[in-house]
């Protein structure tokens, strides 16, 4: 089993829709839960941290169960400019927290 | 202006050569990592180093090697033992201790020739 999991998409969506993404880990320990983003052939950047009461920052909300192990990004009122590839990242078992394990990417693409 | 850099964009590789890629950030992190990305696929670990003169090898660290002399570098040198180096590499540091995210540099292209 892959340590951190996301469905590869490509989610297609109209503007304007609702669209959310799972990612499931599989260490309980784990502590530290993140989204980034990555445009095509650029470098990937931080979306946002994800907290255990769950947070909000404008269109974009993250989710986190523990108990299920996973995380959720939700986006609202999608734009044109969300088309990018979003990537679930854990703090991994070994290592200690000091490394970040990416997943491969869920895929978003809006259209007009 | 605080950040990552990685130089050169874009190197490209003869048969049997050793290339090194530059990574310096002025962040004062302590972590740093080296990612491979291929085309189409996600984010491989080949070595970290949570502290000067110390590092770990990552999943993908055969043909590679890399130093850590001072704090604000972590060069990558891509070996004549790496078989298939074409990719992606990307660079990233950030402070240690929990809930602490990564930042990037830019990224450098790597093909052969």
């Amino acid at each position: 089993r892959k340590e951190v999991e996301q469905d590869p998409g490509p989610f297609n969506v109209p503007e304007g829709a609702t669209v959310a993404f799972n990612c499931t880990y599989s260490n309980s320990a784990s502590q530290s839960f993140f989204w980034y983003r990555q445009d095509c052939r650029k470098e990937p950047k931080l979306l946002m941290s994800v907290y255990s009461s769950g947070n909000e920052d404008g269109r974009f909300t993250a989710q986190l169960n523990r108990a299920s192990q996973y995380i959720s990004l939700l986006i609202r009122d999608s734009k044109l400019s969300d088309s990018a590839t979003y990537l679930c990242v854990v703090n991994g078992a070994s290592g200690g927290y000091n490394k970040l394990i990416f997943g491969a990417g869920t895929r978003l693409a809006v259209h007009p | 202006d605080g950040g990552i850099t990685q130089s050169p964009k874009y190197l490209f590789r003869k048969e049997g050569q050793n290339v090194t890629l530059s990574c310096e950030q002025n962040l004062n992190h302590d972590a740093m990592y080296w990612y491979r990305q291929d085309p189409g696929q996600g984010l491989r670990l080949i070595y970290y180093s949570q502290i000067v003169n110390d590092f770990q090898k990552g999943d993908i660290a055969e043909g590679y090697s890399v130093s850590r002399e001072k704090k604000e570098s972590f060069p990558l040198t891509v070996t004549s033992a790496q078989k298939n180096p074409t990719a992606f590499y990307l660079c990233a540091s950030r402070m240690t201790g929990v809930g602490q995210p990564q930042h990037f540099g830019d990224g450098t292209r790597l093909s052969i020739l």
